[in-house]
């Protein structure tokens, strides 16, 4: 079974500032996908940024980035130039088949 | 189109009572999935369908717990003599065939509150 984890519960950035939210998996596949989605007071599930695992190169969106390290199973999430619309829950999310592993999520606070 | 919609967007039910939730997929796409979010949780996998087919039923919590889905369209949630850890918000996402590979489109959920 595949098991996601993050350990930040809650994090606080300031408008205009940079963070980072850590993600860590654990799987024995070898061909899987990487998720982070971003879930506002709206309960939407929005869909950040996606890594497929075959590939060496860090995906990017604009703001936000991935670090993602196959070996040691991490993969967290960068955003810069944080905004005050970014605050929201945020999960990481494993996919190998069809359904998506999830992990309990960061609550993100963007201060002004 | 339309994203994903979910109806009804709240549901407050006393424990016994049947509940049906609904799950209306973006036009096209022929995988289904519905997901449990308790509160302060992450999403947590029920059931899958590609077309009218559920292939995979392992995350359903308990057999009062059942899902159909009509053709590539509309899907239904059912859960009987609803419990008080039932409630949660529900939430449905659809996709094209390849599942994990293409984004999975989340609806608005909806949230069961068993009194």
């Amino acid at each position: 079974a595949q098991t996601v984890t993050q350990s930040q519960p809650e994090m606080s950035v300031q408008e205009a500032e940079t963070v980072t939210l850590s993600c860590t998996y654990d799987t024995s596949e070898n061909n899987y996908y990487l998720f982070w989605y971003k879930q506002p007071p709206s309960r939407q599930m929005i869909l950040v940024i996606r890594q497929e695992a075959y590939k060496q190169q860090n995906a990017t969106e604009n703001r936000f980035s991935v670090n993602f390290q196959k070996a040691a199973k991490s993969f967290s999430l960068k955003i810069s130039d944080s905004q005050l619309g970014d605050t929201a829950m945020y999960f990481c999310a494993f996919g190998a088949g069809y359904a998506l592993n999830f992990g309990k999520g960061t609550s993100l606070l963007v201060t002004p | 189109g339309a994203g994903v919609s979910q109806s009804p967007s709240n549901k407050v039910t006393e424990k016994g009572k049947d509940v049906e939730l609904r799950c209306d997929p973006i036009s096209g796409h022929t995988a289904l999935y519905w997901y449990r979010q308790r509160l302060g949780q992450g999403l947590e996998f029920l059931i899958y369908f590609q077309g009218n087919s559920a292939p995979d039923k392992s995350g359903l919590p308990s057999d009062r717990f059942s899902a159909e889905r009509t053709g590539e369209s509309v899907s239904t949630l059912t859960i009987q003599r609803t419990q008080q850890e039932d409630s949660a918000v529900y939430l449905c996402a659809s996709s094209f065939p390849r599942a994990s590979y293409n984004e999975q489109f989340f609806g608005p959920g909806t949230r069961l509150t068993v009194l």
